[in-house]
Order: structure tokens, then C-alpha cells, then sequence
């Protein structure tokens, strides 16, 4: 089975400040990795996806996570935060083959303060 | 990146009453849907796989007498919440994947509000 663990339910920077939310995952089999942002009562946008090849993921929103298989880690990282990235978001693991469901972590709060 | 619609976005409906929410991929052909609620401030739980032609496959615990879903053509799969109660009140997701994704990339639509009065 598979299971992700995002630690922090609610993260507060300053605006300009280092973001990082984190994610560890759990799986038996090779997983595919994803990061989505949730902002107030609408659906989910994907940030970025790991699935093979390059540990170092960039995505949209300057945004970038990081794979690593050692510590079962999949953090989200941006280097300057905006007003505009508080929101909600979630950490999401799935078996490494196609149309199977996504699995999501608990999700963590991003406050961004002036 | 794919388009996932889902309508409505807010519906209000009385107690025992039923309620269909469906969800479209515009822009792409998915022979595989999912559908899954959210209570507020909390993650998304998945209810169960939509599969075109074929029975949803329900996750344990969700009643699939209650939540029917159907799955008729490879754009549209419908939640249909029979004999709603207030608990039934919530945020319901569906998501599809672009088959050509390699990936497994899911697209999410934009949510719909339930709210059982």
C-alpha cells in the first residue's frame, strides 16, 4: 500500500522567503510523485510530477521538488515566495502505472505575510 | 495542460432528495475517471474508480448504492448522490487521466459544492 506523510499542516513565511513544504511518501513499488495546489473553493492545479529520469523537478509558478529515493522525500521548494502562493497544498503518490488513482497526503496550509 | 469540467459547481437540494454531478473531459478522451470528496480543510478521499463501459469500482467504505456513478462515454462519468442528507454535504473532485500522458498525470475539475438542507 501507499501513503504520503506531508509534515506541517500549516507553514508561514514571509513574503521574498524560502518556501518549503514537505513530503514523504511510502510505497513498495517505484512511484510516480506529484505536487498539486489548491486555492480556495476551486479543484486542484498540478505543479509539478516526478515519474523517471531527472530527481530534480521543475514546474510552473517557480516551483521545484526534489526526489530522493535515500529518504523517501519528495519536498516543494520555491526560493522567493508571493502574496499569490497561499493556498493550500497537497502531496500525491501512485503506483508507476497508468490509470490508477492518485494518493494524497493530508495537505499543508502556505500563509504568506507582508 | 487538460481540461476537466465538472457541472454544477454549487448545488443546493432537500433532504432525501437526489442529486447528479457530472464530469466532462473536454479536451481529451478518459476510459478512466475518479471521483473524490473533500471535507473542508482536510484532503481529498478517493470514492471510487469510473471506468468507461464498466462498473465503478468503489473504495471500502463508500456505499455504492448511494453514490452511483455512471461512466457511459469516454468524456462524461456522472456522481449521483441518492437520498441526500446533511452529511452527504461536502466537496466532491473528479479527475481524469490524459491518455497521452505517460505518467500518469491526473487533471482535476473545478469541484462541486454539495450542500443538503
Amino acid at each position: 500500500a501507499q501513503s504520503v506523510t506531508q509534515l506541517g499542516s500549516h507553514v508561514s513565511v514571509s513574503e521574498g522567503a524560502l518556501v518549503l513544504l514537505r513530503c514523504n511518501y511510502s510505497s513498495s513499488v517505484p512511484p510516480y510523485l506529484f505536487w498539486y495546489v489548491q486555492y480556495p473553493n476551486q479543484g486542484l492545479q498540478l505543479l509539478l510530477k516526478y515519474t523517471t529520469g531527472a530527481t530534480l523537478v521543475k514546474g510552473i509558478n517557480g516551483f521545484e521538488a526534489e526526489f530522493k529515493k535515500s529518504e523517501t522525500s519528495f519536498h516543494l521548494t520555491k526560493p522567493s515566495a508571493h502574496m499569490s502562493d497561499a493556498a493550500e497544498y497537497f502531496c500525491a503518490v501512485s503506483p508507476n502505472q497508468a490509470g490508477t488513482a492518485l494518493i494524497f497526503g493530508k495537505g499543508t496550509t502556505l500563509s504568506v505575510s507582508s | 495542460g487538460a481540461v476537466v469540467s465538472q457541472h454544477p459547481s454549487w448545488v443546493i437540494c432537500k433532504s432525501g432528495t437526489s442529486v447528479k454531478i457530472e464530469c466532462r473531459s473536454l479536451d481529451f478522451q478518459a476510459t478512466t475517471m475518479f471521483w473524490y470528496r473533500q471535507f473542508p480543510k482536510q484532503s481529498l478521499m478517493l470514492m471510487a474508480t469510473s471506468n468507461e463501459g464498466s462498473k465503478a469500482t468503489y473504495e471500502q467504505g463508500v456505499e455504492k448504492d448511494k453514490f452511483l456513478i455512471n461512466h457511459a462515454s469516454l468524456t462524461l462519468s456522472t456522481l449521483t448522490v441518492t437520498s441526500a442528507h446533511p452529511e452527504d454535504s461536502s466537496f466532491y473532485i473528479c479527475s481524469a487521466r490524459a491518455p497521452t500522458d505517460s505518467g500518469n498525470t491526473i487533471y482535476f475539475g473545478e469541484g462541486s459544492w454539495l450542500t443538503v438542507v
